[in-house]
Formats: C-alpha cells, sequence, structure tokens
C-alpha cells in the first residue's frame, strides 16, 4: 500500500513563530501534492498545492517540493492562533488516486 | 453557489441495519470520492468514480456499496457487513486530471447504536 507519512504531533509554537510540517511519500510515481488544514468536527480545507519541485509560496504559507528524496514540507510564517488545527499531506499516485497522511496537530500559543 | 452537499450530518445505525449517506454536487466535477476519518487519523479512501456508472475499491472498500448513475450524485451504502461504521464519512469531487484539487463536503458522522 502506497504510504504517507506526516512528522509525529502535536506540534506546539509560539504566535509570531514559524510551524514547520514535514511529509514524506513512498510512490516515486506520485504527480501533486497537497496541503489541508482542518478543525476540529469539520471538512478539511486546502490550503496549498505543489507541482513542481522547489518552493511556492502564498501569504504566509510556503510549501517546499523536492521530488528526488520524496519528501513535502509546509511553514507557516508569523503563525496565528488561528492557525492551530490539523494539517494533512495529500498525494495524488499515477492512479489519480489521492492519499492522505495521519496529520499533524499544531497548537499556536498566545 | 456551487458545492458539495452531504447528508445527513449525524446518523445512528443499528446492528444489521444498512444505512447510505447522500452525497450531491453541482459544481459539474467529473470524479467523486468517499472517505472514513476515525479520531485522530488521517483519511482512508473507500470507494470513487471517475465518470458515471463507473467507480472502484479505495483501500478499505469491504462493508461499503457505492453507484454512480448521475455525474451530481454519489452515495455511500454502509451494509451490515461493516462490523465499525463509527467515523466521520467525508465526500469529496473534483475534476480529473492529475493536478486537480479534492475539494470536500462538511462531513456525516456516523454512529452505532
Amino acid at each position: 500500500q502506497k504510504e504517507v507519512e506526516q512528522n509525529s504531533g502535536p506540534l506546539s509554537v509560539p504566535e509570531g513563530a514559524i510551524a514547520s510540517l514535514n511529509c514524506t511519500y513512498s510512490d516515486r510515481g506520485s504527480q501533486s501534492f497537497f496541503w489541508y488544514r482542518q478543525y476540529s468536527g469539520k471538512s478539511p480545507e486546502l490550503i496549498m498545492f505543489i507541482y513542481s519541485n522547489g518552493d511556492k509560496e502564498d501569504g504566509r504559507f510556503t510549501a517546499q517540493l523536492n521530488k528526488a528524496s520524496q519528501y513535502v514540507s509546509l511553514l507557516i510564517r508569523d503563525s496565528q492562533p488561528s492557525d492551530s488545527a490539523t494539517y494533512l499531506c495529500a498525494v495524488r499516485d499515477p492512479d489519480y488516486k489521492l492519499s492522505f497522511g495521519a496529520g499533524t496537530t499544531v497548537t499556536v500559543r498566545a | 453557489d456551487g458545492g458539495i452537499t452531504q447528508s445527513p450530518k449525524y446518523l445512528f445505525r443499528k446492528e444489521g441495519q444498512n444505512v447510505t449517506l447522500s452525497c450531491e454536487q453541482n459544481l459539474n466535477h467529473d470524479a467523486m470520492y468517499w472517505y472514513r476519518q476515525d479520531p485522530g487519523q488521517g483519511l482512508r479512501l473507500i470507494y470513487y468514480s471517475q465518470i458515471v456508472n463507473d467507480f472502484q475499491k479505495g483501500d478499505i472498500a469491504e462493508g461499503y456499496s457505492v453507484s454512480r448513475e448521475k455525474k451530481e450524485s454519489f452515495p455511500l451504502t454502509v451494509t451490515s457487513a461493516q462490523k465499525n461504521p463509527t467515523a466521520f464519512y467525508l465526500c469529496a469531487s473534483s475534476m480529473t486530471g492529475k493536478n486537480e484539487k479534492l475539494l470536500f463536503g462538511s462531513g456525516t458522522q456516523l454512529s452505532v447504536l
């Protein structure tokens, strides 16, 4: 079974700091990569997607992809209490299935 | 407004009973998906469909069934063969293509009486 692994949490960061989330995947043929944010009891919402090696920035979020190392990460700069949530890494394989990691729970301390 | 509607929000199942979760989308998306989420865990794929009248098993299809008779509808039946059905069920849809993004409905919490 194809695997998506995320760094274990929970991750606690002070307000204004950088939160760093990591994700590795097993299928070298994976083509696209997504980060979702999920608040407790709610459905996931897409916050970032990346398809090419390198960095992609969107506001306070930066996604980084390294296909050779099969590694994707998410940085949250200037963390806010509203960023407290579970972050899910999702990877699309060549069969177009989207597989999810177990998630990393982030808590931003005021 | 376009979106994905799941109903009901909460559902209770008696032992031996089949129950059906509804999922409707008006986004004109070709692909639809069902995921299951257990507490503190990620999403696991149950079934997915990329075209009307066709669907594929995901990683945990046993004890579940689906149909895709219309593009906008993808109901999930949790059968009595699913012995541990208590979970949060999420329906999603997308256009087809490797870079297309999944959008999710608001979910159905299923519990066993």
